[in-house]
């Protein structure tokens, strides 16, 4: 298996612009997790997917994000406009929960997107 | 608010000594932690949990421990490698609850360097 595959793996931009990161999770894998990882506050949970529904999007730190998984092989995680503050690290993670009540199934993530927003 | 905390940014070891990594975690909700070990420009990957029904997980090298009581986890490497040389992050979760069960909140890292 190719693992979780995320694209771009670098991405600069300029404030204002909008900016799509792409995910495809591991098949066969029925959660998707959108993660943000920066120095001052590590790696922080935007969104989660099961079975393509967003389930929690607490983590979405303004109206300014976005995510949608239109299907089981792909999902987007869009930023409109872009700040020099989201300039980040972005990790996708897949999982295949089990709904079992004594483990939290392994997260697989992806090699991340690096945004830097000018 | 942190709720899970890593108060070591760094750590270095020298190859085959025992590395220790700490966490500490406020919420009591959460029973299940894990360990994920990160190297530069990629993803973070599982290494080894452990649920609050026990107190010891083993698996190789590598040894967590958690202590309920204190609120407080560890993982021992033993011996430590050059190749262990990575951020390795904390994680919790709540199972029991049944609700959050599928989500994870980190720290926010340790970097551990082996020194050969």
């Amino acid at each position: 298996d190719a693992g979780v595959i995320q694209s771009p793996r670098h991405e600069v931009t300029e404030m204002g612009q909008e900016v799509t990161l792409r995910c495809k999770p591991i098949s066969g894998h029925n959660s998707l997790f959108w993660y943000r990882q920066t120095m001052m506050r590590g790696l922080e949970l935007l969104i989660y997917f099961n079975n393509n529904v967003p389930i929690d999007d607490s983590g979405m730190p303004e109206d300014r994000f976005s995510a949608k998984m239109p299907n089981a092989s792909f999902s987007t995680l869009k930023i409109q406009p872009s700040e020099p503050r989201d300039s980040a690290v972005y990790f996708c993670a897949s999982s295949s929960l089990r709904f079992t009540s004594v483990s939290t199934d392994t997260q697989y993530f992806g090699p991340g997107t690096r945004l830097t927003v000018l | 608010d942190q709720q899970v905390k890593q108060n070591s940014p760094s750590l270095s070891v020298q190859e085959g000594r025992i590395s220790i990594l700490n966490c500490d975690y406020t919420n009591s909700m959460f029973d299940y932690f894990l360990w994920y070990k990160k190297y530069p420009a990629e993803g973070p990957t599982f290494l080894i949990s452990i649920s609050s029904i026990k107190d010891k997980n083993e698996d190789g090298r590598f040894t967590v421990f958690l202590n309920k009581s204190a609120k407080h986890l560890s993982l021992h490497i033993v011996p430590s490698q050059p190749g262990d040389s990575a951020v390795y992050f904390c994680a919790a979760s709540e199972v029991q609850s049944g609700a959050g069960s599928y989500q994870l909140t980190f720290g926010k890292g340790t970097k551990l360097s082996v020194i050969p």
